[in-house]
């Protein structure tokens, strides 16, 4: 069974970092790209970064590049995303998900969501 | 970016077919997936390729469209189908999603 759990979420001051784990099993890592997306309380979702499968490419939209660095341990069947200077906008329940790669681009499985509040 | 524009709500009773549409500000050719979430959980895919049903999802939910224009179909609705439908596009950089069509079963 393919599962994706997330960890580090939590309460931080704007400027602050922060770093959230997604611990994947029920499948090989290794052969799969690390996306993770946010979505703001009430709101929609937001693609926030993505990994290729051996970690050697990352992507960002413009919102998040220059502050989140998206990175992946396939030893440890873990992936990470590094937030600095976090902003009050930042805050939102980010998901890790599974992405397949074929005639088409999408997220197949999704992890159960860390919150991440970023106030004073 | 392409701007995907979903309608906000919706309600039906159990047994009717609902429609649920998703317009794109660009062609996104057939890059154009649907997933489903209920209240506290995480999305869940539903449809990939605008008219894929991914492996396990009842047959009742069917996709349609290409270019800007698509739907997401349930037929017949069910009680459980109580939900946000989210459109989400993959033909052009960034990846985007819709802002939700939340449907509500009377």
């Amino acid at each position: 069974e393919v599962q994706l759990v997330e960890s580090g979420g939590g309460l931080v001051q704007p400027g602050s970092p922060l770093k959230l784990s997604c611990a994947a099993s029920g499948f090989t890592f290794s052969s799969n790209w690390l996306n993770w997306i946010r979505q703001a309380p009430g709101k929609g979702l937001e693609w926030v970064a993505s990994i290729n499968p051996d970690g050697s490419s990352t992507y960002y939209p413009d919102t998040v590049k220059g502050r989140f660095v998206v990175s992946k341990d396939n030893a440890k069947n873990t992936g990470y995303l590094q937030m600095n200077n976090l902003r009050s906008e930042d805050t939102a329940m980010y998901y890790c998900a599974r992405r397949v790669v074929l005639q088409w681009h999408y997220f197949d499985y999704w992890g159960q969501g860390v919150m991440v509040t970023v106030s004073s | 970016d392409t701007v995907l524009t979903q309608s906000p709500a919706l309600a039906v009773s159990p047994g009717e077919r609902v429609t649920i549409s998703c317009r794109a500000s660009e062609s996104v050719s057939t890059g154009m997936h649907w997933y489903q979430q209920k209240p506290g959980q995480q999305p869940k895919l539903l449809i990939y390729g605008a008219s894929n049903l991914e492996s396990g999802v009842p047959a009742r939910f069917s996709g349609s469209g290409s270019g800007t224009d698509f739907t997401l179909t349930i037929d017949p609705v069910e009680a459980d189908d109580t939900a946000t439908y989210f459109c989400q596009q993959s033909w052009n950089d960034p990846f985007t999603f819709g802002s939700g069509t939340k449907l509500e079963i009377k």
